[in-house]
């Protein structure tokens, strides 16, 4: 079936404007966490859903980062006012249910000029 | 708090050679264990997992790891390495119960030399 997918692939934006990142998860996974990596580096948790429950929050940066995850499928990340340290590749993954593994969509790179 | 340690960044190996990449972790109660392998210009993948049973767990493309306790390690290998082994390799723990947040480790870099 389908993986987990992210789009868009790249998007190239200038500081102070804000992004959108888009994420569909592998249909029937109740669980959707969201991770920055940098420069292939490790990846830095930003955020979880589960089913219907409050996400955890506890990894964004700062209050320019939110995410919603409508319908407990399609998550959207939103970047406001982004500044170049924003720059990175932001990974999505899904998961059956908490504690599984993750699979993760191929991520989308964010260059912030 | 939990987290997890990998403690070499790089980790070279001869093709054919056995390899380790080390992974210890830190959390209150019964850790689930995980390795992702991330190859160039690709997303991460499902190695491997522990949860509960038989310490030592078999995975994809021939990696195994085993769980040890009383050292609190979770250490990755493989008997006979390939040159597409090389790749970026990530260590995971979460927890049985109550918070369900990955911790990742930094990354070990394995490059298998021909």
């Amino acid at each position: 079936g389908a993986g987990v997918s992210q789009s868009p692939s790249n998007k190239v934006t200038e500081k102070g404007k804000d992004v959108e990142l888009r994420c569909d998860p592998i249909s029937g996974h109740t669980a959707l966490y969201w991770y920055r990596q940098s420069l292939g580096q490790g990846l830095e948790f930003l955020i979880y859903f589960q089913g219907n429950s409050a996400p955890d929050k506890s990894g964004l940066p700062s209050d320019r980062f939110s995410a919603e995850r409508t319908g407990g499928s399609v998550s959207t990340l939103t970047i406001q006012r982004t500044q170049q340290e924003d720059s990175a590749v932001y990974l999505c993954a899904s998961s059956f249910s908490p504690n599984y593994e993750q699979y993760f969509g191929p991520g989308t790179r964010l260059t912030v000029t | 708090a939990q987290s997890v340690a990998q403690p070499e960044d790089q980790v070279n190996v001869a093709e054919g050679n056995p390899l380790t990449v080390k992974c210890t972790y830190s959390v209150s109660g019964n850790p689930y264990l995980f390795w992702y392998v991330q190859y160039p210009n690709r997303g991460l993948q499902f190695l491997l997992k522990y949860i509960t049973g038989d310490n030592l767990v078999k995975g994809s493309y021939g990696f195994e790891a085993e769980f040890n306790k009383s050292q609190t390690s979770f250490h990755l290998k493989k008997p006979s390495a390939l040159v597409s082994d090389s790749a970026l390799y990530f260590c995971a723990v979460t927890r049985g119960s109550g918070t369900y947040k990955y911790i990742f480790g930094t990354g070990t870099r394995l490059k298998v030399l021909a």
